[in-house]
Parts: structure tokens; sequence; C-alpha cells
């Protein structure tokens, strides 16, 4: 069974301080797909990025960054210089080879960036 | 990117009556859509997965003849929610995806039982 677990169920920073999310999956399958979304609150999720298990090497996207460590299950991501447009609910999401294509959410991390 | 349509984005219906939603993927063919469920401050939740042409597989504990779908082509699913309750009141976000590629998220569907 597939399993994606956010431990942080709400932060709250101050604008322009950094924020790391973190996210911890369970799956054995050898290949599988890693997600983060953020949804806004219009309810729209927007698509991140997209990791697959083969690929170890961290990704830097303007002010988001992704760490993704095999040995200890995780794909963190950290937002950094926070801004309010930031504020949102985000998620880590999994997909297996086994599972097909079903995502498998994590519970989610709110995110609240106050100016 | 691949665009994923919702119709309606929110409605409003009484309890007892039954409720659509289509799902429409507008610039490539969805050989597999998914329906999900977002209650309030929680997570999305897998309703079932529809693939074109055959019937839909739903998860446990989804009641299949209250949530009918249908995959009637490749550009379309619909989510028919039979006789609401004011407990599906829910988010319902579609997604779809082209085999075993990434999906693509609708903006979702409000929706209010009264």
């Amino acid at each position: 069974a597939q399993k994606v677990t956010q431990a942080q169920t709400e932060i709250s920073v101050v604008e322009k301080e950094d924020v790391t999310l973190d996210c911890v999956y369970e799956t054995r399958d050898t290949t599988y797909y890693l997600f983060w979304y953020k949804q806004p609150p219009s309810g729209e999720l927007v698509f991140l990025i997209r990791r697959n298990s083969f690929d170890e090497q961290n990704e830097i996207s303007g002010r988001y960054s992704w760490n993704f460590q095999k040995s200890t299950s995780s794909f963190n991501f950290t937002i950094t210089a926070s801004q309010v447009v930031d504020s949102a609910v985000y998620f880590c999401a999994l997909i297996g080879g086994a599972a097909g294509n079903k995502l498998t959410f994590g519970g989610g991390t709110r995110v609240l960036v106050k100016p | 990117g691949a665009v994923v349509s919702q119709h309606p984005s929110w409605v409003i219906c009484k309890s007892g009556t039954s409720v659509k939603i289509e799902c429409r993927s507008l610039d490539f063919q969805a050989t597999t859509m998914f329906w999900y469920r977002q209650f309030p401050k929680q997570s999305l939740m897998l309703m079932a997965t529809s693939n074109e042409g055959s019937k839909a597989t739903y998860e446990q504990g989804v009641e299949k003849d209250k949530f009918l779908i249908n995959h009637a082509s490749l550009t379309l699913s619909t989510l028919t929610v039979t006789s609401a309750h004011p407990e599906d009141s829910s988010f319902y976000i579609c997604s779809a995806a082209q085999g075993f590629g990434e999906q693509y998220f609708g903006p979702g569907t409000r929706l209010t039982v009264t």
C-alpha cells in the first residue's frame, strides 16, 4: 500500500521568511513518481513539480526548491523569501507503478504568509 | 499544458434531487479520468477511476449507485450525484490522463445540498 504523510498541518510565517514543507512517503514500488501541488483559496490544483524515483537531483525553480532523498523516503519542498501570494494548501502526492496512475495524496499543509 | 474543464463550477440543489457534473479534456484525449472529493480542510480522496468505454472502478466505501460515473468519450466524463443529501456537499474535482501519463486537474465543482 502507498502512503504519503505531511506531518505539518499548518505553517504560519511572516513575509520574506523561508518555509519548508515536509513530505514522507511509503511505497513498495521501485518505480514511482512524486508530485507537489498548490491549492490556492480558489480550489484549483496547480501542478508544481514531478520527480521520478530514479532522479534524486534536487531542483530549483525560482523561489521554489525540492529536496528528494530516497534514503529517508522524503521529498521536501522549500519556499524561499515567501510572499503573501504563496498562502495556500500544498499537497505532496505519489504514483507507484503497481497502482497504475492512481495518485495518493498527503493530508496537505496549509501555509499562511503574513505581510 | 493540457486543459481540463468542469461544469458547473458551483451548484446548489435541494435534498433528494440529482446533480450532474461534467469533466472535459479540452485539448487532448483522456483515456482515464479520475473523480475526487474534498471536504473542507481535508485532502483529496479518490472516489473512482473511469476508463473510456468501460465501467468505472470505485474506491472502497464509495457507493457506485449513488455516484454514477459515465465516461462516454475520450474527452468527457460525468459524475451524477443521485438523491443528494446535505452530507454530499463537498468540492468535487476531476482529473484526466492519457494512459499512464500525468494527471491534469479540473478547477473543481462546489456542491451544496440544502
